[in-house]
């Protein structure tokens, strides 16, 4: 099973600062690697597939980068709407896993 | 718009088999390109992929759940239906339906239902 791990687990950030949210996979994934925002009692969204991939009606501030085994999640000019837990998931190899989560708070 | 959504009990009592239909609306689910998956999150955690169908009926399961769990179609009702066999506590999770768009070499999961709450407990 390929096990993501997210860093960090949980960041404070004031309006308008830029975040960075890393992924690193226990083995080489290729690019197959999407990110999820769920906000509070809420189901999770899709932000970014296949890696760097934009998804339509999607805020243009996040963005992802990466492969092998690393990547990251941008949000250039966090927005308060943007408080929210934010995951990995990969779907290279069976089982599909996900990271634990990063809880980004607006301060 | 396609639009998912979970129903069945809240509440399961340990050793009883947990039941669910995820119901499909605004598309139909014999799309080619797409599987029908369910994910849990316990409370407080994160995201647990369960397993996935086809609508032909093709399967694949979390090895960590697979001895108890059965996901089914129904074409003629779009729905697509999870059975989890002799719950325990640990089983108690929001349980999402999800479509699972695939297009080589990769899937994810777009859009999600809106999840339903299961706890088990006598």
């Amino acid at each position: 099973e390929i096990v993501l791990t997210q860093s960090p687990d949980f960041q404070s950030v004031t309006p308008k600062e830029k975040v960075t949210i890393t992924c690193r996979a226990s083995q080489s994934i290729g690019s197959s690697l999407h990110w999820y925002q769920q906000k509070p009692d809420q189901s999770p969204k899709l932000l970014i597939k296949y890696a760097s991939q934009s998804i339509s009606g999607v805020p243009s501030r996040f963005s992802g980068s990466g492969s092998g085994t690393d990547f990251t999640l941008t949000i250039n000019s966090l927005e308060a709407e943007d408080a929210a837990t934010y995951y990995c998931h990969q779907s290279s190899s069976l089982p599909w896993t996900f990271g634990q989560g990063t809880k980004v708070e607006i301060k | 718009q396609l639009q998912l959504q979970e129903s069945g009990p809240g509440l399961v009592k340990p050793s009883e088999t947990l039941s669910l239909t995820c119901t499909v609306s605004g598309g139909s689910i014999s799309s080619s390109s797409y599987y029908w998956g369910w994910i849990r999150q316990p409370p407080g955690k994160g995201l647990e992929w369960i397993g996935s169908i086809y609508y032909s009926g093709s399967t694949y399961y979390n090895p960590s759940l697979k001895s108890r769990v059965t996901i089914s179609v129904d074409t003629s009702k779009n729905q697509f239906s999870l059975k989890l066999s002799s719950v325990t506590a640990a089983d108690t999770a929001v349980y999402y339906c999800a479509r699972e768009r695939q297009q080589l070499p990769t899937n994810w999961f777009d859009p999600w239902g809106q999840g339903t709450l299961v706890t088990v407990s006598s």
